[in-house]
């Protein structure tokens, strides 16, 4: 199966709510972590990242929650804008010999209501 | 500063024909890594670059090949090409290769296999 998954395909809001995405991972070696938001018809974009030595990290109107006991990884979005709508991934950064090679949950799809 | 380009945008093959990408990567980034994205599959690391050697490859037949020119460009190869090579194909990069570096995506390549 694979290392990195998502617990909920799609998940709706209403704009002006806070959005939470979770992901899964499951190689306890993995030390950092990424979030990407893909909209339709571009390739993902970096939104936030975590090294394995924080438990959280914050943006703009992004939160990133690591707990490494449970090996899971949420996104938080505060006052989700329609702007938001997009595929939201998680990756692992796995290490083998001596270079990263992320792995990637399958994504969950953001849906905004206005 | 200009952004990962990918060309072409979308390309339309029959099977058991060859193909090839190409990615230009930022200015200044030495590092790019291809990847294949499906609905069912997912996001998939196929192959990375870093100085025109191939330092990591993911788990995908001999067809898939890559390579890098010394000015960080990347094209990547497909042979005697099968349905089932019919997916988004995106390629990113980064400013080096093995710290665990953000990734930035072009817009990729829709290839179709017929």
């Amino acid at each position: 199966g694979e290392s990195v998954g998502l617990h909920l395909p799609t998940l709706s809001v209403q704009e002006g709510d806070n959005s939470i995405i979770n992901c899964a991972y499951s190689n306890s070696a993995s030390d950092y972590f990424i979030w990407y938001k893909q909209e339709s018809g571009k390739g993902p974009q970096f939104i936030i990242d975590i090294r394995s030595n924080m438990d959280k990290r914050q943006g703009q109107r992004v939160t990133v929650l690591l707990n490494k006991t449970v090996k899971h990884l949420s996104l938080q979005i505060a006052a989700t804008q329609p702007g938001d709508s997009a595929v939201y991934f998680c990756a692992e950064n796995i290490l083998p010999g001596g270079s990263y090679i992320p792995t990637f949950g399958r994504g969950t799809s953001l849906i905004v209501h206005p | 500063k200009a952004g990962v380009t990918q060309t072409p945008r979308y390309l339309i093959k029959t099977r058991g024909q060859q193909v090839t990408l190409s990615c230009s990567p930022i200015s200044g980034h030495r590092s790019v890594s291809w990847y294949q994205q499906t609905p069912g599959q997912g996001l998939q690391f196929l192959f990375e670059y870093f100085s025109e050697t191939q330092r990591n490859k993911g788990n995908f037949p001999g067809r898939f090949s890559g390579r890098q020119f010394s000015n960080s460009r990347s094209e990547m190869n497909v042979s005697t090409l099968e349905l089932g090579d019919s997916a988004l194909y995106l390629c990113a990069s980064s400013l080096m290769a093995g710290e665990g570096e953000k990734l930035f995506f072009g817009s990729g390549t829709q290839l179709s296999v017929l």
